[in-house]
């Protein structure tokens, strides 16, 4: 059965710690896989996959993903309280569209 | 719009009534997608279409779940006879995909209905 699944499950750390967040993945026919922050409301978009081994970044975060091992990781360096959310990974696979989730990892940043 | 837009984005329902749940999708999005997200859980793909054809609905988890596009811009979900179980976020999102022409353009979601069914 195809699957995402996040670890771990939920993370706290303090103001200025970096934390690294893992996806797996078990698909058919991978196309590309995607990092979402959501907070309170609507999942917002952060990284989105295809290529093994090639870093994306945007400011303290980072994602790099790897299509041998069917994993990738969230960086998040010198973290802040604004960083407190779920982070969520999603795969597109096969011939779809839709987004298959994982369950995502809850981080706390405290003061 | 600026965004995807949801209405309402809170609703309490009573076991057994029918529910309709809307979405405005970012102006000129092709793509249309429902999730279902239950507390501490990742979103689960509902249903999709592109414009006003529903391409994917193998998601919905019962026949009282109906999902429309009329027009190919704004959507309706609809749960007859709502459960407890159907106590949920609703997410809609939408993007500028068209099917089989690749992965490079992300979702862009709403901020969901939270149904709860008492």
């Amino acid at each position: 059965e195809d699957k995402v699944v996040q670890s771990p499950l939920s993370l706290v750390v303090h103001e200025g710690d970096t934390v690294t967040l893992n996806c797996s993945y078990e698909v058919t026919n991978f196309r590309s896989l995607l990092w979402y922050k959501q907070e309170k409301k609507a999942p917002t978009f952060l990284f989105m996959l295809t290529s093994s081994g090639i870093e994306k970044k945007s400011g303290r975060l980072s994602s790099i993903l790897d299509k041998k091992e069917l994993f990738s990781i969230l960086n998040i360096t010198a973290t802040q309280t604004g960083d407190s959310a779920v982070y969520l990974c999603a795969v597109k696979y096969n011939a779809g569209n839709m987004l298959t989730f994982g369950g995502g990892t809850r981080l706390m940043v405290k003061p | 719009g600026a965004g995807v837009s949801q209405s309402p984005r809170y609703k309490v329902a009573k076991r057994g009534q029918d529910v309709a749940l809307r979405c405005d999708p970012i102006s000129g999005h092709v793509s249309l997608f429902w999730y279902q997200q239950a507390l501490g859980q990742g979103p689960e793909f509902l249903t999709y279409f592109q414009n006003e054809a529903q391409l994917d609905k193998s998601g919905l988890p019962s026949d009282r779940f109906f999902a429309e596009r009329p027009e190919g811009s704004v959507s309706t979900l609809k749960i007859q006879r709502t459960q407890q179980e159907d106590s949920a976020v609703y997410l809609c999102a939408s993007s500028s995909m068209e099917r089989g022409r690749g992965s490079r353009n992300e979702q862009f979601f709403g901020p969901g209905t939270r149904l709860t069914v008492l």
